[in-house]
Protein backbone atom coordinates (compact mmCIF):
# COMPACT_ATOMS: atom_id res chain seq x y z
CA UNK A 1 0.00 0.00 0.00
CA UNK A 2 1.22 3.62 -0.55
CA UNK A 3 1.08 6.14 1.38
CA UNK A 4 2.20 9.79 1.42
CA UNK A 5 2.19 11.75 4.49
CA UNK A 6 2.57 15.80 5.04
CA UNK A 7 2.86 16.18 9.01
CA UNK A 8 2.76 20.18 8.74
CA UNK A 9 -1.11 20.62 8.62
CA UNK A 10 -0.77 24.89 8.30
CA UNK A 11 2.28 26.84 8.32
CA UNK A 12 2.35 30.74 8.28
CA UNK A 13 5.19 32.93 7.54
CA UNK A 14 5.59 37.00 6.91
CA UNK A 15 6.33 37.91 3.24
CA UNK A 16 9.69 37.37 1.79
CA UNK A 17 10.05 34.45 4.27
CA UNK A 18 11.29 30.94 3.01
CA UNK A 19 9.17 28.23 3.73
CA UNK A 20 9.42 24.19 3.51
CA UNK A 21 6.99 21.70 3.33
CA UNK A 22 7.96 18.48 4.22
CA UNK A 23 6.64 15.07 2.71
CA UNK A 24 7.25 11.36 3.20
CA UNK A 25 6.21 8.83 1.39
CA UNK A 26 5.78 4.94 1.25
CA UNK A 27 5.60 2.47 -1.30
CA UNK A 28 6.86 -0.82 -2.33
CA UNK A 29 7.25 -0.09 -5.68
CA UNK A 30 10.81 0.27 -7.28
CA UNK A 31 9.52 2.25 -9.88
CA UNK A 32 7.03 5.87 -8.57
CA UNK A 33 6.52 8.92 -9.27
CA UNK A 34 5.98 11.98 -6.43
CA UNK A 35 4.35 15.04 -7.48
CA UNK A 36 3.29 18.52 -5.78
CA UNK A 37 0.11 20.35 -6.34
CA UNK A 38 -0.87 23.86 -5.41
CA UNK A 39 -4.43 24.12 -4.73
CA UNK A 40 -5.85 27.70 -4.47
CA UNK A 41 -8.85 28.71 -2.69
CA UNK A 42 -10.77 28.11 -5.66
CA UNK A 43 -10.02 24.66 -6.11
CA UNK A 44 -8.48 23.66 -8.93
CA UNK A 45 -4.90 21.50 -8.81
CA UNK A 46 -2.03 23.39 -10.14
CA UNK A 47 0.70 21.12 -11.01
CA UNK A 48 3.94 21.67 -9.86
CA UNK A 49 6.45 18.99 -10.79
CA UNK A 50 6.73 15.28 -10.97
CA UNK A 51 10.11 13.24 -9.99
CA UNK A 52 10.10 9.85 -10.98
CA UNK A 53 11.91 7.32 -8.75
CA UNK A 54 15.23 7.33 -10.46
CA UNK A 55 16.12 11.28 -10.34
CA UNK A 56 17.31 11.80 -7.57
CA UNK A 57 18.53 15.06 -9.04
CA UNK A 58 17.10 18.32 -6.98
CA UNK A 59 14.92 21.09 -9.14
CA UNK A 60 14.25 24.54 -8.84
CA UNK A 61 11.90 26.63 -10.78
CA UNK A 62 11.88 30.34 -9.84
CA UNK A 63 11.23 30.22 -6.39
CA UNK A 64 10.20 27.18 -5.97
CA UNK A 65 12.90 24.04 -5.50
CA UNK A 66 12.29 20.41 -4.75
CA UNK A 67 14.33 17.81 -2.53
CA UNK A 68 14.26 14.40 -2.95
CA UNK A 69 15.68 11.94 -0.79
CA UNK A 70 15.19 8.36 -1.63
CA UNK A 71 17.42 7.27 1.08
CA UNK A 72 14.69 9.08 3.65
CA UNK A 73 12.07 8.58 1.34
CA UNK A 74 11.37 12.21 1.45
CA UNK A 75 10.61 15.22 -1.20
CA UNK A 76 10.34 18.28 0.03
CA UNK A 77 9.49 21.37 -1.21
CA UNK A 78 11.00 25.17 -0.64
CA UNK A 79 9.01 28.41 -1.30
CA UNK A 80 11.98 31.19 -1.27
CA UNK A 81 10.90 34.63 -0.83
CA UNK A 82 7.52 34.06 -0.01
CA UNK A 83 4.97 36.05 -1.47
CA UNK A 84 0.88 36.73 -0.56
CA UNK A 85 0.03 34.45 -3.83
CA UNK A 86 1.86 31.73 -2.83
CA UNK A 87 -0.87 31.49 0.46
CA UNK A 88 -2.93 28.24 -0.89
CA UNK A 89 -2.83 24.60 0.11
CA UNK A 90 0.07 22.16 -1.05
CA UNK A 91 -0.26 18.31 -1.85
CA UNK A 92 2.09 15.61 -1.81
CA UNK A 93 1.33 12.77 -4.09
CA UNK A 94 2.38 9.60 -4.94
CA UNK A 95 1.65 7.20 -8.18
CA UNK A 96 3.04 3.89 -9.00
CA UNK A 97 3.01 4.45 -12.75
CA UNK A 98 2.90 7.13 -15.63
CA UNK A 99 -0.93 8.02 -15.38
CA UNK A 100 -2.09 5.56 -12.71
CA UNK A 101 -4.02 6.88 -9.47
CA UNK A 102 -2.41 9.28 -7.29
CA UNK A 103 -2.39 9.18 -3.60
CA UNK A 104 -2.24 12.33 -1.88
CA UNK A 105 -0.98 13.72 1.59
CA UNK A 106 -3.34 15.25 3.84
CA UNK A 107 -2.24 18.63 2.75
CA UNK A 108 -0.17 21.55 4.40
CA UNK A 109 -2.23 25.19 4.04
CA UNK A 110 0.38 27.91 3.49
CA UNK A 111 -0.09 31.21 4.70
CA UNK A 112 1.58 34.37 3.65
CA UNK A 113 1.26 37.30 5.64
CA UNK A 114 2.19 40.36 4.10
CA UNK B 1 -3.71 21.58 -24.79
CA UNK B 2 -5.25 18.84 -22.39
CA UNK B 3 -7.83 20.40 -20.82
CA UNK B 4 -10.42 18.59 -18.19
CA UNK B 5 -13.48 20.61 -18.50
CA UNK B 6 -15.68 19.66 -15.61
CA UNK B 7 -19.33 20.93 -14.63
CA UNK B 8 -21.18 22.21 -12.64
CA UNK B 9 -18.36 24.38 -11.02
CA UNK B 10 -21.08 24.70 -8.12
CA UNK B 11 -24.23 22.86 -7.22
CA UNK B 12 -27.17 23.12 -4.63
CA UNK B 13 -29.33 20.26 -4.55
CA UNK B 14 -32.32 19.18 -2.02
CA UNK B 15 -31.70 15.92 0.24
CA UNK B 16 -33.50 12.95 -2.50
CA UNK B 17 -32.73 14.00 -5.49
CA UNK B 18 -29.65 13.12 -7.67
CA UNK B 19 -26.61 15.18 -9.23
CA UNK B 20 -24.95 14.31 -12.43
CA UNK B 21 -21.16 16.00 -12.45
CA UNK B 22 -19.55 16.05 -16.05
CA UNK B 23 -15.97 15.51 -17.01
CA UNK B 24 -14.92 16.05 -20.30
CA UNK B 25 -11.39 16.02 -22.16
CA UNK B 26 -11.50 18.79 -24.64
CA UNK B 27 -9.01 18.21 -26.85
CA UNK B 28 -7.54 14.57 -26.20
CA UNK B 29 -9.12 10.86 -25.84
CA UNK B 30 -9.15 9.99 -21.91
CA UNK B 31 -9.55 6.17 -21.69
CA UNK B 32 -9.08 6.72 -18.20
CA UNK B 33 -10.43 9.36 -16.06
CA UNK B 34 -10.21 9.66 -12.07
CA UNK B 35 -13.04 10.70 -9.69
CA UNK B 36 -11.82 11.89 -6.36
CA UNK B 37 -13.95 13.74 -3.35
CA UNK B 38 -12.35 16.07 -0.67
CA UNK B 39 -14.11 17.10 2.23
CA UNK B 40 -13.08 21.01 3.52
CA UNK B 41 -9.68 21.02 4.99
CA UNK B 42 -9.22 17.91 4.04
CA UNK B 43 -6.91 15.88 1.26
CA UNK B 44 -8.27 14.14 -1.61
CA UNK B 45 -9.76 10.86 -1.67
CA UNK B 46 -9.88 8.62 -4.38
CA UNK B 47 -13.34 7.68 -4.91
CA UNK B 48 -13.42 5.26 -8.35
CA UNK B 49 -11.42 5.17 -11.66
CA UNK B 50 -13.26 5.27 -14.83
CA UNK B 51 -12.28 3.52 -17.79
CA UNK B 52 -14.20 4.26 -21.14
CA UNK B 53 -16.17 1.21 -22.21
CA UNK B 54 -16.57 -0.49 -18.92
CA UNK B 55 -17.54 -0.56 -15.44
CA UNK B 56 -15.75 1.48 -12.95
CA UNK B 57 -13.60 0.27 -10.24
CA UNK B 58 -14.68 1.71 -6.95
CA UNK B 59 -12.19 2.34 -4.06
CA UNK B 60 -13.04 0.66 -0.45
CA UNK B 61 -15.69 1.95 1.17
CA UNK B 62 -17.47 3.76 -1.38
CA UNK B 63 -21.42 2.94 -2.37
CA UNK B 64 -21.13 2.02 -6.05
CA UNK B 65 -25.18 2.49 -6.08
CA UNK B 66 -24.71 5.74 -4.60
CA UNK B 67 -21.98 7.59 -7.05
CA UNK B 68 -22.97 5.71 -10.52
CA UNK B 69 -20.14 6.74 -12.60
CA UNK B 70 -20.28 6.45 -16.47
CA UNK B 71 -17.38 6.47 -19.02
CA UNK B 72 -19.44 6.23 -22.05
CA UNK B 73 -16.77 8.11 -24.51
CA UNK B 74 -13.17 8.50 -24.69
CA UNK B 75 -14.33 12.45 -23.93
CA UNK B 76 -16.78 12.13 -21.59
CA UNK B 77 -16.86 10.52 -17.86
CA UNK B 78 -19.83 11.76 -15.48
CA UNK B 79 -20.47 11.12 -11.44
CA UNK B 80 -24.25 10.71 -10.55
CA UNK B 81 -24.72 11.41 -7.16
CA UNK B 82 -28.25 9.43 -6.27
CA UNK B 83 -30.44 10.27 -3.39
CA UNK B 84 -28.18 12.88 -2.22
CA UNK B 85 -28.08 13.59 1.79
CA UNK B 86 -26.06 16.38 3.23
CA UNK B 87 -23.35 14.38 4.14
CA UNK B 88 -22.72 14.04 0.30
CA UNK B 89 -21.57 17.30 0.39
CA UNK B 90 -17.98 17.57 -0.45
CA UNK B 91 -15.90 19.31 -3.58
CA UNK B 92 -15.65 16.45 -6.48
CA UNK B 93 -12.56 16.32 -8.55
CA UNK B 94 -12.02 14.63 -12.00
CA UNK B 95 -8.98 13.94 -13.42
CA UNK B 96 -8.19 12.49 -16.65
CA UNK B 97 -5.04 10.60 -17.65
CA UNK B 98 -3.25 12.12 -20.68
CA UNK B 99 0.30 10.70 -21.77
CA UNK B 100 1.69 13.97 -22.82
CA UNK B 101 0.93 17.03 -20.47
CA UNK B 102 1.83 16.91 -16.68
CA UNK B 103 2.76 13.43 -17.01
CA UNK B 104 -0.26 12.29 -17.02
CA UNK B 105 -2.47 13.84 -15.38
CA UNK B 106 -4.93 16.45 -15.88
CA UNK B 107 -7.46 18.21 -13.16
CA UNK B 108 -10.62 19.42 -13.95
CA UNK B 109 -11.56 22.47 -11.77
CA UNK B 110 -14.33 21.15 -9.11
CA UNK B 111 -17.62 20.60 -8.57
CA UNK B 112 -18.91 21.54 -4.95
CA UNK B 113 -21.89 20.12 -3.88
CA UNK B 114 -23.91 21.30 -1.52
CA UNK B 115 -27.05 19.01 0.02
CA UNK B 116 -29.67 20.86 1.25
Amino acid sequence: AQKVTQAQTEISVVEKEDVTLDCVYETRDTTYYLFWYKQPPSGELVFLIRRNSFDEQNEISGRYSWNFQKSTSSFNFTITASQVVDSAVYFCALSKAAGNKLTFGGGTRVLVKP
Amino acid sequence: GAVVSQHPSRVICKSGTSVKIECRSLDFQATTMFWYRQFPKKSLMLMATSNEGSKATYEQGVEKDKFLINHASLTLSTLTVTSAHPEDSSFYICSAQHHTTNYGYTFGSGTRLTVV
